[in-house]
């Protein structure tokens, strides 16, 4: 099976803009999870969705958003950017079968730098 | 709020040696327990994982212990190559409930394996 995908791999934006991401979970998983990394704050979640729908959202603004198409695939947007926007935006998909399977695996990232 | 917090921020060791990293969970609903390796450029790469119905789970070379009465989880890294060098991350979720699908990271264990 192929793996997770995003893209693009790497954005350049400026402050203000608006920026949407993709990403293609692995075939047959139904979530995917949205993270965003960076030095100084690691690992920090964003959403998830399963089935279309938001079942989970973290600590960030209303500027990041996400959707789910029926297909799985996931988009998440992010307006009015910030300096601070600018970091690694990891997605990653799980199977979640019933009350099972719930390894996440991570795609490549997308690098947004927010100038 | 849920919180892992992960030490230490830094190993060194030498090549053979064992490598211990350790994780404190605060969400006593936290019931599954994975760890990823990530090398540089790299995505995160699930190593192994632990649920909380069991107490100890070994794969090759490394090992995951979990006491849920002190909410300790630590990776056990045995024989260490200098392949094994990278970022460490453990997570915290509880599954079957609002929570699946949301990884609480901590902060990371740069690890160096000196040949």
């Amino acid at each position: 099976k192929a793996g997770v995908t995003q893209t693009p791999r790497y954005l350049i934006k400026t402050r203000g803009q608006q920026v949407t991401l993709s990403c293609s979970p692995i075939s047959g998983h139904r979530s995917v999870s949205w993270y965003q990394q960076t030095p100084g704050q690691g690992l920090q979640f964003l959403f998830e969705y399963f089935s279309e729908t938001q079942r989970n959202k973290g600590n960030f603004p209303g500027r990041f958003s996400g959707r789910q198409f029926s297909n799985s695939r996931s988009e998440m947007n992010v307006s009015t950017l910030e300096l601070g926007d600018s970091a690694l935006y990891l997605c990653a998909s799980s199977l979640i079968l019933g009350s099972t399977d719930y390894e996440q695996y991570f795609g490549p990232g997308t690098r947004l730098t927010v100038t | 709020g849920e919180n892992v917090e992960q030490h230490p921020s830094t190993l060194s060791v030498q090549e053979g040696d064992s490598a211990v990293i350790k994780c404190t969970y605060s969400d006593s609903a936290s019931n599954y327990f994975p760890w990823y390796k990530q090398e540089l450029g790299k995505r995160p790469q699930l190593i192994i994982d632990i649920r909380s119905n069991v107490g100890e789970k070994k794969d090759q070379r490394i090992a995951v212990t979990l006491n849920k009465t002190a909410k300790h989880f630590s990776l056990h890294i045995t024989e260490t190559q200098p392949e094994d060098s990278a970022v460490y991350f453990c997570a915290a979720t509880s599954t079957g409930s609002s929570n699946t699908g949301k990884l609480i990271f901590g902060q990371g264990t740069t690890l160096q394996v000196k040949p």
